[in-house]
């Protein structure tokens, strides 16, 4: 079946740390994406891919880094610099880059990272 | 300042009945719209979508109503059932452009 695996589905972190969130779909999909979701607000987008070995920032980026090295995969890493990491994380993925041609977006269930 | 907003946080429809959600937004260059539905700890599925040369567009129990003058769009469900309960978050867009989430509507439907 194609689709986006997103893993770990939970992870616990003490503050400080570094964790990489991994996402990997084998829909053929050029573009690639990471929201955060917090509760009361709309899904926020992190960073986004339209092309292997390119990525963009999106609107709340600082604190976090991706890489785009193989088509299939697009790994988040949140650093000990986002100040408040505690979230739900999602990854989606597009046929096309500037998905309004392609429409739909479609996502992996999700990783909640919790701070202690 | 939040370009997509679903004023109502939740909505309470007795099975059977109409659900209608709502979404209004800022931004006249949107152009696309998508409504996705998300149950608990899992990732968002996509319901139903609407560009801006349409005024409706009906897939099963699900329409979507849009009015560009008023930056408005809705979504209707008929009848309501037990298993729609889930959020329901709007999405809007244009070319080039990323999607814009709103904030989702909590809906529940009561048997």
């Amino acid at each position: 079946d194609g689709g986006i695996t997103q893993s770990p589905k939970y992870l616990f972190r003490k503050e400080g740390q570094n964790v990489t969130l991994s996402c990997e779909q084998n829909l053929n999909h050029d573009a690639m994406y990471w929201y955060r979701q917090d509760p009361g607000q709309g899904l926020r987008l992190i960073y986004y891919s339209q092309i292997v070995n390119d990525f963009q920032k999106g609107d709340i980026a600082e604190g976090y880094s991706v890489s785009r090295e193989k088509k299939e995969s697009f790994p988040l890493t949140v650093t000990s610099a986002q100040k408040n990491p505690t979230a739900f994380y999602l990854c989606a993925s597009s046929i096309l880059p500037s998905t309004v041609l392609s429409g739909e977006l479609f996502f992996g269930e999700g990783s909640r990272l919790t701070v202690l | 300042d939040q370009q997509v907003k679903q004023n109502s946080p939740s909505l309470s429809v007795q099975e059977g009945r109409i659900s209608i959600l709502n979404c209004d937004y800022t931004n006249s260059m949107f152009d696309y719209f998508l409504w996705y539905k998300k149950y608990p700890a899992e990732g968002p599925t996509f319901l139903i979508s609407i560009s801006s040369i349409k005024d409706k567009n009906e897939d099963g129990r699900f329409t979507v109503f849009l009015n560009k003058s008023a930056k408005h769009l809705s979504l209707h469900i008929v009848p309501s059932q037990p298993g729609d309960s889930a959020v329901y978050f709007c999405a809007a867009g244009n070319y080039g452009q990323n999607f814009v989430f709103g904030p989702g509507t909590r809906l529940s439907v009561l048997p």
